[in-house]
C-alpha cells in the first residue's frame, strides 16, 4: 500500500470548515484513498473513500487532485465532537488480503 | 444496528494466565481482524480471517492465537500473556463485494493490562 503523509496536528474553530490534507505521491492507479477517524481511544470510524472523483457523504467531502497524489478531507462545519485523530489510508483491493495500514494521522482539535 | 462487539472492555490479568477476548459482528461480514494500538506505534494488525476456518498472520502475531469457527465470531486468545501485550485491542470486520472491500467497522476496544 502507498505511504501517506499527514500533518501531525491542526486546529479549527467550531462552525468553520476543517480541511485536512494528505499526500500520497506514490499512489498507483488502482489504489483507493480512505479516511478514518478515532475519537479519544474509541474504535476507528470510517468517514469516506474515493478513487478519482470527489466524493461527499453526510459526514464529509473528499477532494482528490487530478494527478491523485494528494487529497483533502473536508468537514464542512466542524463541531467539538469532531475533535479526533484523522487517518488517511491508501489501499489496493485484492479481493483477498485485507489490512488497513494506519499511519500517525492528524490530530484535529476543534475549539469553541 | 450494525456493530462489532468486543468483550471485555477492560481487563487486568497476571502474566501467564490464559485469556480470551471475544469479538462478534452482526453484519454477516466475511473479513474480520484484530489490531493492537500502542503509543507511538499506531494500529498494527495481529491476525485476520477471510472467512470461516480461514485465518492468517498479520504484522505482529507472536503470542496470539485466533479461531474462526463461525462467521460472526473471531476470538483473540492469549495463551500465556506477558506484560509486553499490555495494549488497546480492536476487532474489525468488513465485507467483500465483487472483490471490492467495503469500509471496516471497529469494535469499541479492549484495554488489556498484564502485570
Amino acid at each position: 500500500d502507498a505511504k501517506t503523509t499527514q500533518p501531525p496536528s491542526m486546529d479549527c474553530a467550531e462552525g468553520r470548515a476543517a480541511n485536512l490534507p494528505c499526500n500520497h505521491s506514490t499512489i498507483s492507479g488502482n489504489e483507493y484513498v480512505y479516511w478514518y477517524r478515532q475519537i479519544h481511544s474509541q474504535g476507528p470510524q470510517y468517514i469516506i473513500h474515493g478513487l478519482k472523483n470527489n466524493e461527499t457523504n453526510e459526514m464529509a467531502s473528499l477532494i482528490i487532485t487530478e494527478d491523485r497524489k494528494s487529497s483533502t478531507l473536508i468537514l464542512p462545519h466542524a463541531t467539538l465532537r469532531d475533535t479526533a485523530v484523522y487517518y488517511c489510508i491508501v489501499r489496493w483491493f485484492s479481493g483477498g488480503y485485507n489490512k488497513l495500514i494506519f499511519g500517525a494521522g492528524t490530530r484535529l482539535a476543534v475549539h469553541p | 444496528e450494525a456493530q462489532v462487539t468486543q468483550n471485555p472492555r477492560y481487563l487486568i490479568t497476571v502474566t501467564g494466565k490464559k485469556l480470551t477476548v471475544t469479538c462478534s459482528q452482526n453484519m454477516n461480514h466475511e473479513y474480520m481482524s484484530w489490531y493492537r494500538q500502542d503509543p507511538g506505534l499506531g494500529l498494527r494488525q495481529i491476525y485476520y480471517s477471510m472467512n470461516v476456518e480461514v485465518t492468517d498472520k498479520g504484522d505482529v502475531p507472536e503470542g496470539y492465537k485466533v479461531s474462526r469457527k463461525e462467521k460472526r465470531n473471531f476470538p483473540l486468545i492469549l495463551e500465556s500473556p506477558s506484560p509486553n501485550q499490555t495494549s488497546l485491542y480492536f476487532c474489525a470486520s468488513s465485507s467483500v463485494d465483487r472483490g471490492l472491500d467495503t469500509e471496516a467497522f471497529f469494535g469499541q476496544g479492549t484495554r488489556l493490562t498484564v502485570v
